[in-house]
């Protein structure tokens, strides 16, 4: 069975620093990765996804993600964090050899980002 | 944001008042689905509707009645809900069921259950 885990419920980062959300997955094959944003009242936004290929995938608002096949990890990131990215951030996995045809979303990761 | 609307944002019902949420996409793809985001729990995958017919029922209790008249259209059905399903109802839609397609979201309808 697939699953993902959002090991850190709460990020506090403060303007102008980088921030990482991490992301870690179990698949019995070779992931699909996604991360989503949620702002408050709000549906989820997608950010970027992972499917094949570089290792280092590039996204919406200057955010970047890094699959790690070793680590089972795919981890967000950005260089330099806003106020405004301050949200909930989900990660979301579908294994491409399973018969799971669906995402598991991870639990979220709240975002605050001090000015 | 345009893409998926769902109407209303907000709905307060009682045990045993009978209400109906809506979503529609406007992106053109076949397949849709409705899910749960309850606090401090990961989303819950409810239904999913590949070309208008039902692919994926997880153990949704049946208060809950999913309709998918067209591609376009996401009805839940709702009647003699429980407290306990206050939530926010998310709908979302992919070009295909399936496949390595984003899902893409409406805003959702906040429901409180009285």
């Amino acid at each position: 069975a697939q699953s993902v885990a959002q090991p850190e419920d709460q990020v506090n980062v403060a303007e102008g620093n980088p921030l990482t959300v991490k992301c870690t997955y179990s698949v019995s094959g070779n992931p699909y990765l996604f991360w989503y944003v949620q702002y408050p009242n709000r549906g989820l936004q997608f950010l970027l996804k992972y499917i094949t290929g570089d290792n280092l995938v590039k996204g919406s608002y200057g955010f970047e993600a890094e699959f790690n096949k070793s680590q089972t990890s795919f981890h967000l990131k950005k260089p330099s964090a806003l106020v405004s990215d301050s949200a909930l951030y989900f990660c979301a996995v579908r294994d491409i050899a399973g018969t799971g045809q669906n995402f598991v979303f991870g639990p979220g990761t709240r975002l605050s980002v001090l000015p | 944001e345009t893409g998926v609307t769902q109407t209303p944002r907000h709905l307060v019902m009682g045990m045993t008042n009978k209400k109906s949420l809506k979503c529609e996409q406007h992106l053109g793809h076949n397949a849709m689905y409705w899910y749960k985001q309850s606090a401090k729990k990961p989303l819950e995958l409810m239904f999913v509707y590949s070309l208008e017919e039902r692919v994926e029922n997880n153990s949704v209790p049946s208060r809950f009645s999913p309709e998918c008249p067209n591609s376009s259209h996401l009805f839940l059905h709702l009647h003699t809900l429980q407290p306990e399903d206050s939530a926010l109802y998310l709908c979302a839609s992919s070009s295909q069921w399936g496949s390595t397609d984003t899902q893409y979201f409406g805003p959702g309808t906040r429901l409180t259950v009285l």
